[in-house]
């Protein structure tokens, strides 16, 4: 079954401190694999995604994720956490079958930045 | 925001009332989504639309039907509502191609009562 992991519920880093947001993936064929964040009381915005070419990918507000073939792995970075990227952070990736377009999920997780 | 609006933003009704939520588009996108969300559960698919007349079900499509008679709106009923589809609906657009990104709504808050 194709799938997405995000090992971690919630993660908590303290500010200026560089931040990783765990994803592995779980699917046949070459995959694209986005991020998105969603603050609270929001709809999810678009940070970054993985089509091919090079493995390191930068999106907005700074962050950017790495794929890794080997290890089915998206894991999304940001070199120095700001406060307010305290959110909600969800991985997807996206199975091509005909006119399927559709996203598989993770679960999300919950990035608290401390002060 | 993609030009992406959700009607109502928030909506309380009794059980077993209909109720239909819609999702406007100003960019003229192919595909477009309804997901639920819940704590811990992530996202979750309901029905997702390829055209226009063209709908499928997703993973959690059991007591909702959709409708998509014009590109622009998408629309989710649910035919009798319950306690259990209380939660956060989301509308999703995307482009014809399989690299593009989707774009989301802000969002419809239902609480069925």
């Amino acid at each position: 079954a194709q799938s997405v992991a995000q090992p971690e519920d919630q993660v908590n880093v303290a500010e200026g401190n560089p931040l990783t947001v765990k994803c592995t993936y779980s699917v046949s064929g070459n995959p694209y694999l986005f991020w998105y964040v969603q603050y609270p009381n929001r709809g999810l915005q678009f940070l970054l995604k993985y089509i091919t070419g090079d493995n390191l990918v930068k999106g907005s507000y700074g962050f950017e994720a790495e794929f890794n073939k080997s290890q089915t792995s998206f894991h999304l970075k940001k070199p120095s956490a700001l406060v307010s990227d305290s959110a909600l952070y969800f991985c997807a990736v996206r199975v091509n079958a005909g006119n399927n377009r559709k996203l598989i999920w993770g679960l999300g997780t919950s990035l608290a930045v401390n002060p | 925001d993609a030009g992406i609006t959700q009607s109502p933003r928030h909506k309380v009704t009794e059980t077993g009332t209909p109720v239909t939520l819609r999702c406007h588009q100003t960019e003229n996108h192919r595909y477009m989504y309804w997901y639920r969300q819940d704590p811990g559960h992530g996202l979750r698919l309901i029905h997702y639309s390829y055209g226009v007349k063209d709908t499928d079900k997703g993973e959690v499509s059991d007591g909702y039907s959709v409708s998509r008679s014009k590109t622009e709106d998408f629309l989710l009923t649910l035919e009798s509502a319950t306690s259990s589809q209380t939660s956060v609906y989301f509308c999703a657009v995307q482009g014809g191609d399989q690299n593009t990104e989707a774009f989301f709504g802000q969002g419809t808050r239902l609480t069925v009562v």
